[in-house]
């Protein structure tokens, strides 16, 4: 199975920093690789695709890049519905796999 | 506007089978992928497995032996039952459709999702 390892777990920051979360794959995934946004009690959100296309309807606040065995997902300016878990996810070989999710909290 | 709508048992003893269902609206049922996925509480998310309208399907090898995932066309449903469940399978057990890209690229990321169910096991 392809591991994929996100950074840091816990992220705190204020409305309008620039958030930067970071996942790593365990063998080269191209560029094969999704991004979502978990809040309390929902589903998971699609806001990025094939590591850097973002997902009809996400603010283009939202962006992703990286190939190969890293990868970044960037808030440019963070906003107070922003506040939530965020979690990558690998689709390069089954089975599918997710990282362990980053929270991003209130500063 | 697809919508998927799921439901099931919501408590189980240990060793009895988890059975889920979750049903398509809005959207043809050919042309995708559907998956089950699952969240055990406060933890991270767990593929199960995915079948596509001719019932061809991918399991998680952790599960392979204990899941079933099957597809009924005629009512634009697909279901999910998992054996021999123990409180390790206790979780919210989502359904979800991968993506289609221009050209018609499937890509297996999720875009679509059922709303999830709390499936607990205890004896």
């Amino acid at each position: 199975d392809i591991q994929m390892t996100q950074s840091p777990s816990t992220l705190s920051a204020s409305v309008g920093d620039r958030v930067t979360i970071t996942c790593r794959a365990s063998q080269s995934i191209s560029s094969w690789l999704a991004w979502y946004q978990q809040k309390p009690g929902k589903a998971p959100k699609l806001l990025i695709y094939k590591a850097s296309s973002l997902e009809s309807g996400v603010p283009s606040s939202f962006s992703g890049s990286g190939s190969g065995t890293e990868f970044t997902l960037t808030i440019s300016s963070l906003q107070p519905d922003d506040f939530a878990t965020y979690y990558c996810q690998q689709y390069n070989s089954y089975p599918l796999t997710f990282g362990g999710g980053t929270k991003v909290e209130i500063k | 506007q697809v919508q998927l709508q799921q439901w099931g048992a919501g408590l189980l003893k240990p060793s009895e089978t988890l059975s889920l269902t979750c049903a398509v609206y809005g959207a043809s049922f050919s042309g995708y992928y559907w998956s089950w996925i699952r969240q055990p509480p406060g933890k991270g998310l767990e593929w199960i497995g995915e079948i596509n309208h001719s019932g061809t399907t991918n399991y998680n090898p952790s599960l392979k032996s204990r899941v079933t995932i099957s597809v009924d066309t005629s009512k634009n449903q697909f279901s999910l039952k998992l054996d021999s469940v123990t409180a390790a399978d206790t979780a919210v057990y989502y359904c979800a459709r991968n993506i289609v890209t221009f050209g018609g690229v499937i890509e297996n990321a999720f875009a679509v999702w059922g709303q999830g169910t709390m499936v607990t096991v205890s004896s």
